[in-house]
Parts: C-alpha cells; structure tokens; sequence
C-alpha cells in the first residue's frame, strides 16, 4: 500500500506557476496518481488523474516520471482563488481497491 | 453536475450515543465512500461500498459501521460515540468499475463528540 507524502505548505504569488510534488516510494503497478482540491467548508474537488509520464487538462498538468516514486501537479500562473489545500491520492485497483491520500499541502497565493 | 449530500454540517453527540450520519447521491453512482478527515492526516478511509448491501473495511473500520439499503444512499453508524471521534466526516461517491474513478465529495459533517 502506497504512503504518500507531501509538503505541509507552500505560498506564492499570483501568476507565477506552483509544483505541488507528492512522494509515493513504494507505489504499485496497478495504481493510479489522482489529485484533489478542497476549499475550506467544501469536499475536496477533482483536479486530474494519471499513471505515467505527463497528462494535462484545462486547470493543471501532472508529471509522473517513469519510475512513478512521486508525482508533480503544476498550476500555470496562480491567481488568489487557487488558495487551497490539495491532496494526492494513490489509488489501488489490482484487486486490492486501497486509497491512499496524502495529508494535504495548503497552498496560499499572495498578490 | 453531480451531488452528494450529507444530512447534516454540524452534530454535537454525547459519549455513548449511536450516530448516524447519512449520504445521498443523485447520480446513479455504484462507489459511495466514507472519509474522516483530521488536521495533519488528511483524509482517511473509513469504509466504501461498491453495491447495494456491499461494503468493504477502509483504512479505519475500528469503531463504525456502516449500511447501504439502497443504491443512492449510505450511511456511516458510529455504535457508541467517543470524544477521539470527533471529526470531520466526508462521504463521496464515483461512477463504478474502479475504484480510482473521479470521486464526488459532499460538503462534510463537523461532528463533536462530548
């Protein structure tokens, strides 16, 4: 079962790009990297999803290099509503369904 | 857009009651989960359910229990409420087929235990 670990908090400024890295050493052939965000008083929201190499959507990218001991969600240019918490997830589903979520990296964005 | 709901944002329990907190999705969704989630260790699996009267132990089953009659509902018991689990509880629900598909977060429920 993966164990993730994050850094506790990161801060930064509007419109420089943010590296979120979240270590995962003993991750499993069969899992999958999801990262969350979660706003205070609000479930954590999806953000992206992937298994190796790179993958981007509209909000962020997510870089696994090929051995996939960590990962590395990438926020292009911040503004002050990215303030918020995000979360890796290492999830199993060789049979296992095991979830592992990080404990979280509280990233505050600054004028 | 999908939603789940949780019956309630706040509860304040005594030692020794049972608890029950309640989720719906109306989304037709096979995976419900229940997390608790703690200052300094995120979010911890409690129990997940994968079909009606399915389920299966999380991370943290010590001290829950959890039911699932119905497709869109699932519900997490706490058989006698003690002060340490006094939490943050979190219930999500994803379409099916893997377990690692998108989850859909309700709001939470801030539960106090006295």
């Amino acid at each position: 079962l993966a164990k993730t670990t994050q850094p506790i908090s990161m801060d930064s400024y509007e419109g420089q790009e943010v590296n979120i890295t979240c270590s995962h050493n003993n991750i499993a052939t069969n899992d999958y990297i999801t990262w969350y965000q979660q706003f205070p008083s609000q479930g954590p929201r999806f953000i992206i999803q992937g298994y190796k190499t790179k993958v981007t959507n509209e909000v962020a990218s997510l870089f696994i290099p090929a051995d996939r001991k960590s990962s590395t969600l990438s926020l292009p240019r911040v503004s002050l509503s990215d303030t918020a918490v995000y979360y890796c997830l290492v999830g199993e589903t060789g049979g296992g369904n095991k979830l592992t979520f990080g404990t979280g990296t509280q990233l505050k964005v600054e004028l | 857009d999908v939603k789940v709901t949780q019956s309630s944002r706040y509860l304040v329990k005594r030692t020794g009651e049972k608890v029950f907190l309640e989720c719906v999705q109306d989304m037709d969704h096979e995976n419900m989960f229940w997390y608790r989630q703690d200052p300094g260790l995120g979010l911890r699996l409690i129990y997940f359910s994968y079909d009606v009267k399915m389920k299966e132990k999380g991370d943290i089953p010590e001290g829950y229990s959890v039911s699932r009659e119905k497709k869109e509902r699932f519900s997490l018991i706490l058989e006698s409420a003690s002060t340490n689990q006094t939490s943050m509880y979190l219930c999500a629900s994803s379409l099916g087929q893997y377990i690692t598909d998108t989850q859909y977060f309700g709001p939470g429920t801030r539960l106090t235990v006295l």
